[in-house]
């Protein structure tokens, strides 16, 4: 079974809004990324977070990571029609270099 | 290319028929990864490749999937005698293999059995 749950399943929002995503994880892991999906093709990696790190940065993006919690909230700011995809967060543990998923947020952003 | 390249892009055969599926990793790139995806689904883990390694294969659904990495470099998944369920996006990736990090993915042979 997949160890990563996300939240919302869809989220439409209008442009220049900024939307925000929610992954939890069932057991301690070693790093966290995230990956967008258009569709039809396959995943692009946006951003890794490791769990000794509380928080990260990438252009509009920023990501939180609450290792307590075993949860983490991936942030679009000032979202474009571009981001419209699926958005999937994925952990790994020590030792093991293969990623969980969790099932994604489908994320639509109307012009 | 630069990318992880797969083929075919698209499958269709009947219940029952064997598929051999490719990837084509990032030059460089140690660890391959297959993943399964199902409509509308996240990724399903089936097995991954660490160098001259053995695999991990403790995601592979049943004995009739199967995988090699010739050379280290191109991969092929084989599903024998496929089923109904087999349906699915078969998704390749590769990294660098040191400690994690990001994986770069192909855009997957989407397979259809009939």
């Amino acid at each position: 079974s997949q160890q990563g749950e996300e939240d919302p399943q869809a989220l439409s929002i209008q442009e220049g809004e900024n939307a925000t995503m929610n992954c939890s994880y069932k057991t301690s892991i070693n790093n966290l990324q995230w990956y967008r999906q258009n569709s039809g093709r396959g995943l692009v990696h946006l951003i890794l977070i490791r769990s000794n790190e509380r928080e990260k940065h990438s252009g509009r993006l920023r990501v939180t990571l609450d290792t307590s919690k075993k949860s983490s909230s991936l942030l679009i700011t000032a979202s474009r029609a571009a981001d419209t995809a699926s958005y999937f967060c994925a952990t790994d543990w020590q030792g093991a270099q293969k990623l969980v998923f969790g099932q994604g947020t489908r994320l639509t952003i109307n012009p | 290319g630069a990318g992880v390249s797969q083929s075919p892009s698209n499958k269709v055969t009947e219940k029952g028929k064997d598929v051999e599926l490719r990837c084509d990793p990032i030059s460089g790139h140690t660890a391959l990864y297959w993943y399964r995806q199902s409509l509308g689904q996240g990724l399903e883990f089936l097995i991954y490749f660490q160098g001259n390694s053995a695999p991990d294969k403790s995601g592979l659904p049943s004995d009739r999937f199967s995988a090699e990495r010739t050379g280290g470099s191109v991969s092929t998944l084989t599903i024998q005698r496929t089923q109904q369920e087999d349906s699915a996006v078969y998704l390749c990736a590769s990294s660098l293999g040191i400690g994690g990090g990001a994986q770069h993915f192909g855009d997957g042979t989407r397979l259809s059995i009939l």
